[in-house]
Parts: C-alpha cells; structure tokens; sequence
C-alpha cells in the first residue's frame, strides 16, 4: 500500500515501556523518524534512523528498524505523563524534505 | 526566537469565501512547507517552496495558491474554500531541504468550511 501505517491509540501505565509501531511504504527509504505532538503544538522531531541500521538507543527512546519487513517501532522506557502527545512515524521517500510520507499518528495516553 | 508561526490558529468559512493563512519563520530557513492532516490520514504535502519567489506543487495542490514574496514568509491561499479543505494546515521549514535535517512545524491553523 502507499500508506504509512500506525495505530492510531495506545495507553499504557506510568512507569511501564510502551512500544509504538509503524509499517512504511518504500523500501529504499533512506531515513525513518518519529515526531512528536504536543497539544496545541506543532510537529517536533524526537528522533530519526538511517535506513543502513537496526537500532537507535537515545537516552529513554529505542528505535528498531527491520528493512525486510518494512516495519520501525518506538520504545520509550519509563513512560512518563509527559510523554503523552501524538507520535507520527514519516519516511523519506526521495532526496528532499518535500518527498516525506507521514503517518497518522498514534495518540499515547499515560496513565498515573 | 519565536520558531515557525501560524496565524489564525482558527478559522470558519462557508462554502465559496477566500482566506489566506500566513507563515512566518525567524530562522532564516530557506525552505518553506504547508501540509494537512485530516483525521486518520498522515500529513499531506500541498505546496512548498526552495526559497523567497519561488513555489512548487506538493502531493496535493488543487484548489490552493502559495505566495513566497518574503523568505520569511510562507501565504496559503483558498480562492473559493469547498467543505473538502476543512482540515488542520500545518507550516514548516527547514534551513537545507535535505534529510535528515528536521522540519520545524508550527502550531497548525484549524479550518472548518460549512
């Protein structure tokens, strides 16, 4: 398909991992990213990967990457009340910020 | 350093008026984006533009117009707003326009068209 899939809810417990997951379209996709929406905010980037690796680790925030099956997942550690907000997965699908692809977003509640 | 503006944040039209939504950056960006969400879909690239005076077509360009008469500043125009433009409109820019430099986005401007 041609769209860049996400669940669109998860909830999870404060203090629990929770693992967000994405399904991107183009397999010569050279970087995969996630943002992050706060309420009544606009897009922040949290973190990217180069399509040549596996896995990312930034302090809580791990990225896995599996090429094969065209699939990026988000795991943040701790999760935290602040950490609630909509996470977009996005590729890029050409040479230039104008040929990304976004997803929907997933919208992360944390509960206390 | 006030990053990527949108004004308004929100706007009602009905069906034929014309608005414009502004964009401002002070981040001396080359690059300028406007995109809309609708629910359940990922962000949809309308117009953007490689630098002050010049424009180009996005995924989705129809029914808008794009102005870059100041590097500063990015215009998206509906001449005659359909119900089908009710969507959040999101501005961005970048200083490069190449990955992975990051966009930085603006608040989004909420569009109802009845």
């Amino acid at each position: 398909g041609e769209d860049v899939e996400q669940s669109l809810f998860l909830s999870v417990r404060e203090g629990d991992s929770s693992v967000i997951n994405c399904t991107y379209t183009d397999s010569s996709s050279t970087y995969l990213y996630w943002y992050k929406q706060e309420p009544g905010a606009g897009l922040q980037l949290l973190t990217y990967i180069f399509s040549n690796m596996d896995m990312k680790q930034d302090q809580r925030l791990t990225v896995l990457l599996n090429k094969k099956d065209k699939h990026l997942s988000l795991r943040i550690a701790d999760t935290q009340t602040g950490d609630s907000a909509i996470y977009f997965c996005a590729e890029s699908i050409g040479m230039r910020n104008n040929d990304m692809r976004f997803g929907a977003g997933t919208r992360l509640t944390v509960k206390p | 350093n006030a990053g990527v503006t949108q004004t308004p944040k929100f706007r009602v039209l009905k069906t034929g008026q014309s608005m414009t939504l502004l964009c401002a950056q002070d981040m001396n960006h080359e690059y300028m984006y406007w995109y809309r969400q609708d629910p359940g879909m990922g962000l949809r690239l309308i117009h953007y533009s490689v630098g002050e005076g010049t424009t180009a077509k996005g995924e989705v360009p129809d029914g808008y117009n794009v102005s870059r008469l100041k590097k500063q500043n990015f215009l998206l125009g509906l001449e005659s707003a359909a119900p089908s433009q009710t969507s959040v409109y999101f501005c961005a820019s970048s200083y490069s326009g190449y990955p992975p430099e990051t966009q930085y986005f603006g608040p989004g401007t909420r569009l109802l068209v009845l």
